[in-house]
């Protein structure tokens, strides 16, 4: 499948802090996606990113398809305690959804 | 809630051992999908399932197999089980054939524990 490489790995960010992390790959999506995990439970879409250079906002969070199709990034503003969690970046090419590694958010609040 | 059930939560067996996972997708939804995470890594893509027939394979090894019945729930039927095989088991369901949109629904997960 193909290779998605999500960084950072993890982070630890102090409440209202601003937050990033991006998603590269060596080959073309047609469809970036970012998604969340919470503990117990399954992942959750966040933001669909569907054409090259499209900057995309779901309240807190802002996310970009980069113009080459190979690269992502998410970004979380004024951070709080409920954005403890997973974020995994996706890609879609045709039929398969590939995730990256995900980034672990923890909060100090 | 997602509105995808899978069953078992929690199961715990031995090596060399045969489980199997169920999953009901969200009502309307054709599509299943199996994926597996491991401690620290991400989603292993496993396979698709569309309206009972097999639409995708992903890194899904040959002691697993899966299956999607007339109801549209599915099976993962994993066998000859090996420690490497705990993990969390994911469902998830959409309506269409193709991941086009990302929106795949995916339920809470069925932790295997292998001993």
């Amino acid at each position: 499948g193909q290779q998605l490489n999500q960084s950072p790995q993890s982070m630890f960010i102090q409440e209202g802090e601003d937050v990033s992390m991006n998603c590269t790959s060596s080959s073309i999506f047609n469809t970036w996606l970012w998604y969340k995990q919470e503990p117990g439970e399954g992942p959750v879409l966040l933001i669909a990113l569907y054409k090259a250079g499209e900057l995309t906002s779901n309240g807190r969070l802002t996310a970009q398809f980069g113009i080459t199709r190979k690269d992502s990034f998410l970004n979380i503003s004024a951070s709080i305690p409920s954005d403890v969690g997973i974020y995994f970046c996706a890609g879609i090419d045709d039929y398969k959804l590939s995730f990256g590694a995900g980034t672990t958010v923890t909060v100090r609040a | 809630d997602s509105g995808v059930t899978q069953t078992p939560k929690h199961l715990i067996t031995a090596t060399g051992q045969r489980v199997t996972l169920r999953c009901s997708p969200r009502s309307g939804d054709l599509s299943v999908y199996w994926y597996q995470q491991s401690l620290d890594q991400g989603l292993q893509f496993l396979i698709q399932y569309y309206n009972g027939e097999e639409r995708a394979k992903g890194n899904i090894l040959e002691r697993f197999s899966a299956q999607q019945f007339p109801d549209l729930h599915s099976e993962l039927n994993l066998s000859s089980l090996e420690l490497g095989d705990s993990a969390l088991y994911f469902c998830a369901s959409s309506v269409g054939g193709r991941a086009l949109s990302g929106e795949l629904f995916f339920g809470e997960g069925s932790r295997l524990t292998v001993l």
